[in-house]
């Protein structure tokens, strides 16, 4: 099992660029997440993905939209890069959702956006 | 004030100490939830509680839901515990994450 994979690991955007980032996971988990990490601040929500079919926003959605393509694959659009998205992407995946169970993390994508 | 605090921001030891990371939080909880982000980046789960205490070689990792506190304590400490260390409360439905404890284990 490869777990949860994310790619690309590395990626520079100019302002007002567009990119995908891409996120698969093949441990048959129902929930899906993205977060972005930024120096001096904990983990934070962009978007979740409770189960296939369904993709609701958390805490910074704020210039993402996302895709829940299939229950294994779930991806983050920037529609319009900003320098403020500048930051380092994580996918995660767990079985039931935010509660209760163990959430399974990709490597992430380091993002920069000049 | 963050909801989820830890303490001590950084902190470096010598190879065969006693480790305490400090989590406190201000939020009701139904779970915590403490990782180890690796210096390549990669995040990995390594307890997830809601009562008492979990042991896993030589981490332990305890709870006390009514002070709304929780510690990692690692034992032996070894250069490869070199990480960040972040706890995570689980409230009504979402994940709040710590900023991290950096810890440095010199030989």
């Amino acid at each position: 099992n490869a777990g949860v994979t994310q790619t690309p690991k590395f990626q520079v955007l100019k302002t007002g660029q567009s990119m995908t980032l891409q996120c698969a996971q093949d441990m048959n988990h129902n929930s899906m997440y993205w977060y972005r990490q930024d120096p001096g601040m904990g983990l934070r929500l962009i978007y979740y993905s409770a189960s296939e079919g369904t993709t609701d926003k958390g805490e910074v959605p704020n210039g993402y939209n996302v895709s829940r393509l299939n229950k294994r694959e779930f991806s983050l659009r920037l529609e319009s890069a900003a320098p403020s998205q500048t930051s380092v992407y994580f996918c995660a995946s767990n079985r039931q959702g935010i509660i209760s169970d163990t959430q399974y993390f990709g490597p992430g994508t380091r993002l920069t956006v000049l | 004030k963050n909801e989820v605090e830890q303490s001590p921001q950084n902190l470096t030891a010598q190879e065969g100490e006693f480790i305490t990371i400090n989590c406190s939080y201000s939020v009701g909880i139904s779970a915590l939830h403490w990782l180890q982000q690796h210096p390549g980046g990669g995040i990995v789960s390594l307890f997830m509680l809601s009562s008492g205490k979990k042991k896993h070689g030589r981490l332990i990792a305890t709870i006390n839901i009514q002070e709304k506190h929780s510690s990692l304590h690692i034992t032996a400490s070894h250069p490869r515990d070199s990480a960040v260390y972040i706890c995570a409360v689980y409230n009504t439905d979402k994940l709040i994450f710590g900023t991290g404890t950096r810890l440095q284990v010199f030989p």
